[in-house]
């Protein structure tokens, strides 16, 4: 596998259910991201972790927790959905090089399609 | 003042033709600007990136435009062909020491025959 992978593709969850998504780089790098993509709207920042600790929350729903367990692995935990949820979730990863300058550049995967009924 | 705004919503230009994106930023402190490219099914996967100390960088057929004193920036697709038909999403940050995007809201491109 090279590249941010996600598992699942597609995911199709009642509001009561309990879910989660998986997000895997292969990139050595030491951030990783959680957007939220949804139709006509902007991606939406939910999380980042940076070496491992979140640095970043938009404030998210509680429904929504996250999880890094190391550098290379993001999960990101649902519960309780509702329905206005449903969108593409996207797992991004980059090198972040800290205050000591440098640009980073952010890969994504291709993303979990969320469907809450 | 953490908004990107990108127009238009969609855009179809002809096989050969000049596709042109158009992106504004508020924040003067945002000194990198991506574009990244999409297509269906895949994530968003970053196509070219300019910083404010040039005014142009082209890679290929894609060029972005920077103007800083009016805070916006452009992406100019040359010869534009069907297999760039995605969506496009310009964003803004600060190069250094901090790690959000703020993105646009996309441009769906359809290159037609």
């Amino acid at each position: 596998e090279t590249g941010v992978t996600q598992t699942p593709r597609h995911l199709v969850m009642g509001m009561t259910n309990k879910k989660s998504l998986k997000c895997e780089q292969h990139l050595g790098h030491n951030a990783m991201y959680w957007y939220k993509q949804s139709a006509k709207k902007p991606l939406e920042l939910m999380f980042v972790y940076s070496l491992e600790e979140r640095v970043e929350n938009n404030s998210v729903p509680s429904r929504f927790s996250p999880e890094c367990p190391n550098s290379s692995h993001l999960f990101l935990h649902l519960h309780t959905l509702q329905p206005e949820d449903s969108a593409l979730y996207l797992c991004a990863s980059s090198q972040v090089r800290g205050l000591a300058g440098g640009l980073y550049e952010q890969y994504f995967g291709p993303g979990t399609r969320l469907t809450v009924t | 003042q953490q908004q990107v705004k990108q127009s238009p919503q969609s855009l179809i230009v002809q096989k050969g033709g000049i596709s042109i994106i158009n992106c504004a930023y508020e924040n003067t402190a945002f000194d990198y600007f991506p574009w990244y490219q999409q297509f269906p099914g895949k994530g968003p996967a970053l196509l070219i990136a300019i910083r404010p100390d040039v005014s142009e960088k082209k890679e290929g057929r894609f060029t972005i435009s920077f103007n800083k004193s009016a805070k916006q920036f452009s992406l100019h697709i040359m010869d534009s062909q069907p297999g760039d038909s995605a969506t496009y999403f310009c964003a803004a940050s600060r190069a250094f020491g901090n790690e959000k995007l703020t993105f646009g809201t996309g441009t769906r491109l359809t290159i037609i025959p």
